[in-house]
């Protein structure tokens, strides 16, 4: 009930293309969901996060749509550049005993072609 | 800028050794998390500590034991080595005052036990 599952584990979009990157979750009592980008190399560092009591979230060409209903949250890099090639990770959150607890999605690789 | 770094990016070790990993983060921050990274796997909590002296097993901690004595060190420390403890070592660190607050992680160890 702690898993946050993730699909594709691996993506090639052409560059301007659109990528998707999807998760799905049943725990109900996850409170936040964030995603994380990976470089080769690097740590993954904060990219962009949802409140589940928002159904979108854009920065930039970074897009959380968020359906609550089912469970399902995704990630959509749209105008997708060399430069986003990374891997990307999703998650929830939730806060047990005062604490926060965080759960991680298998991760995406994401390659952009030019 | 928070700043979580790790002792080595490259380990090489063999079967039955003591492993040491160190993690130091610069932002004060309460909460520190051990994590290992393997294709397809996504990130695993092996420990995390909630503040100074406090420690608490996550999903895969066998084989594995951690000290925090600093508030600002977290050491993962592998009691002897095994080749399937060979992975990616991430250390991150949050803030516990901030609930929604994201977790900042370092760049890595690459450890491989041969």
């Amino acid at each position: 009930q702690q898993q946050v599952k993730q699909s594709p584990q691996s993506l090639i979009v052409q560059k301007g293309g659109i990528s998707i990157i999807n998760c799905a979750y049943e725990n109900t009592a996850f409170d936040y969901f964030p995603w994380y980008q990976q470089f080769p190399g690097k740590g993954p560092a904060l990219l962009i996060a949802i409140r589940p009591d928002v159904s979108e979230k854009k920065e930039g060409r970074f897009t959380i749509s968020f359906n609550k209903s089912a469970k399902q949250f995704s990630l959509h890099i749209m105008d997708s550049q060399p430069g986003d090639s990374a891997t990307y990770f999703c998650a929830a959150t939730y806060h047990s005993g005062g604490y926060q607890k965080v759960t991680f999605g298998t991760g995406t690789k994401l390659q952009v072609i030019p | 800028d928070v700043k979580v770094t790790q002792s080595s990016r490259y380990l090489v070790k063999r079967t039955g050794e003591k492993v040491f990993l160190e993690c130091v983060q610069d932002m004060d921050h309460e909460n520190m998390f051990w994590y290992r990274q393997d294709p397809g796997l996504g990130l695993r909590l092996i420990y995390f500590s909630y503040d100074v002296k406090m420690k608490e097993k996550g999903d895969i901690p066998e084989g594995y034991s951690v000290s925090r004595e600093k508030k600002e060190r977290f050491s993962l420390i592998l009691e002897s080595a095994s080749t399937n403890q060979t992975s990616m070592y991430l250390c991150a660190s949050r803030s516990q005052g901030v609930r929604r607050d994201t977790q900042y992680f370092g760049p890595g160890t690459r450890l491989t036990v041969l």
